[in-house]
């Protein structure tokens, strides 16, 4: 069953913030963010294992409430290369062959 | 950086023909997998390959599609009988490791069309 993302579209100006949500109604093992750009391939961005930790990449940080079995994505003084769409992905055990993804969030950073 | 890397970038295919997409993982990595991503909606996981076998499939991987490491560094998927609806984007991607603290890096992407 695939995770649910919210909100599934958000625009910014320039230097605001942002919390893009990915629950999951089964046990998750780990958390996977990646960013789209229109045509482009997914970027990872940062994995979250169980143990409800967190992590921060420049001004892109998540955290994994095991929980909850929830998992966000935090984007703070947001940058116009912000933009794009953000799925998370999540695994289900440790093995981490399969990634189930989300329906993704839109993000668009206007000046 | 090493990079997934996929051929064509663009393929246009007669509904009912076969096509195989190829993919060159990074090279020290083990763990293969395809996605692909219908225009406008989600990535969808299809395969993943270990160790010269498949490891896990989704419903949508069927009789239809197969997947073969047929040297030290291709991965290619192929559709024997395409149909309309697979007409998408796929995507390879790569693992190094088996730890799901490893992260999946993907290619450029494949956009197959079928007429």
């Amino acid at each position: 069953q695939q995770p649910v993302q919210s909100p599934q579209a958000v625009i910014l100006r320039e230097g605001e913030d942002a919390v893009i949500n990915c629950s999951s109604s089964k046990a998750l093992y780990s958390v996977h963010w990646y960013r789209q750009k229109h045509g482009e391939a997914p970027v990872f961005l940062m994995i979250l294992l169980k143990g409800g930790e967190q992590k921060g990449h420049e001004k892109i940080s998540a955290s994994f409430n095991e929980k909850k079995q929830q998992s966000s994505l935090y984007l703070t003084a947001s940058q116009l290369s912000y933009s794009g769409t953000y799925f998370c992905g999540t695994g289900a055990n440790n093995a981490g062959n399969m990634l189930t993804f989300g329906g993704g969030t839109r993000l668009m950073v206007k000046p | 950086e090493p990079e997934v890397t996929q051929t064509p970038s663009h393929q246009v295919t007669q509904m009912g023909q076969e096509v195989i997409l190829r993919c060159v993982p990074i090279s020290n990595h083990l763990y293969f997998y395809w996605y692909r991503q219908i225009l406008g909606q989600k990535v969808e996981f299809l395969v993943s390959f270990y160790n010269n076998e498949i490891s896990e499939k989704s419903e949508i991987f069927d009789d239809q599609f197969s997947v073969e490491r047929p040297d030290g560094s291709n991965f290619t998927l192929k559709i024997r009988s395409t149909k309309l609806e697979d007409s998408a984007m796929y995507f390879c991607a790569s693992r190094r490791g088996g730890n799901s603290n490893q992260p999946q890096h993907f290619g450029d992407g494949t956009r197959l069309s079928i007429l």
